[in-house]
């Protein structure tokens, strides 16, 4: 059984830049959500897709974005990037009530 | 305030202790809670998970809920130097679909 894989692990952009994380859901898995951790800080919800739908979305301004594909695996676009965007960002995939995270993609915004 | 409160630490105890592990949340309408451990630049893992009041044990781990509190623990029997990592408290509304809400996390320390 695979787990969640993420790619890039790590990754620099400039302010300003557009920058696309991508995730592998785990095999059978059909929800797919992401998260943004600060250092130091919990994980923060930022959208959830159930079947290439988006169906829930936390406090993020639109220039998040996201995408999840017939297979499950998803894309998580974030344009016009800010300093503040600097963060560990978690894929998580599921079935039902357990949810599998990935290891995220450290993104440094300079 | 926050909906989940949680102590960031840091906790630092010896092999062989007793670990325990708090949150505090505002919401009501949780019903589901669970603990995550997340070790460095790894994603939270799933530890335990309960639905509703009561206590649940899985081998050296303990989760506690008391909703009357609004108030979740987890206690690690016999801790390991393999214990070290960040422990998380979440919390949901719903069982699938819905938003986790994360504490800011515990980062536990465990002397050999």
């Amino acid at each position: 059984e695979t787990g969640v894989t993420q790619s890039p692990t790590h990754l620099i952009k400039t302010r300003g830049q557009q920058v696309t994380l991508r995730c592998s859901s785990q095999s059978g898995h059909n929800t797919v959500s992401w998260y943004q951790q600060a250092l130091g800080q919990g994980p923060q919800f930022i959208f959830q897709y159930y079947r290439e739908e988006e169906n829930g979305r936390g406090n993020f301004p639109p220039r998040f974005s996201g995408l999840q594909f017939p297979n499950y695996s998803s894309e998580l676009n974030v344009n016009a990037l800010e300093l503040d965007d600097s963060a560990l960002y978690l894929c998580a995939s599921s079935l039902e009530a357990r949810r599998t995270f990935g290891s995220g993609t450290r993104l440094t915004v300079v | 305030q926050k909906e989940v409160e949680q102590d960031p630490g840091p906790l630092s105890v010896p092999e062989g202790a007793i670990v325990s592990l708090n949150c505090t949340y505002s919401n009501s309408a949780f019903q589901y809670f669970m603990w995550y451990r997340q070790y460095s630049r790894k994603g939270p893992e799933l530890l335990m998970y309960t639905y509703s009041s009561g206590n649940k044990e899985d081998g050296r781990f303990t989760a506690q809920v008391d909703k009357s509190s609004k108030y979740i623990s987890l206690f690690i029997r016999d801790s390991q130097p393999s214990d070290s990592a960040t422990y998380l408290c979440a919390m949901s509304v719903g069982q699938a679909g819905t938003a986790l809400i994360f504490g800011k996390g515990t980062t536990l320390s465990v002397s050999s």
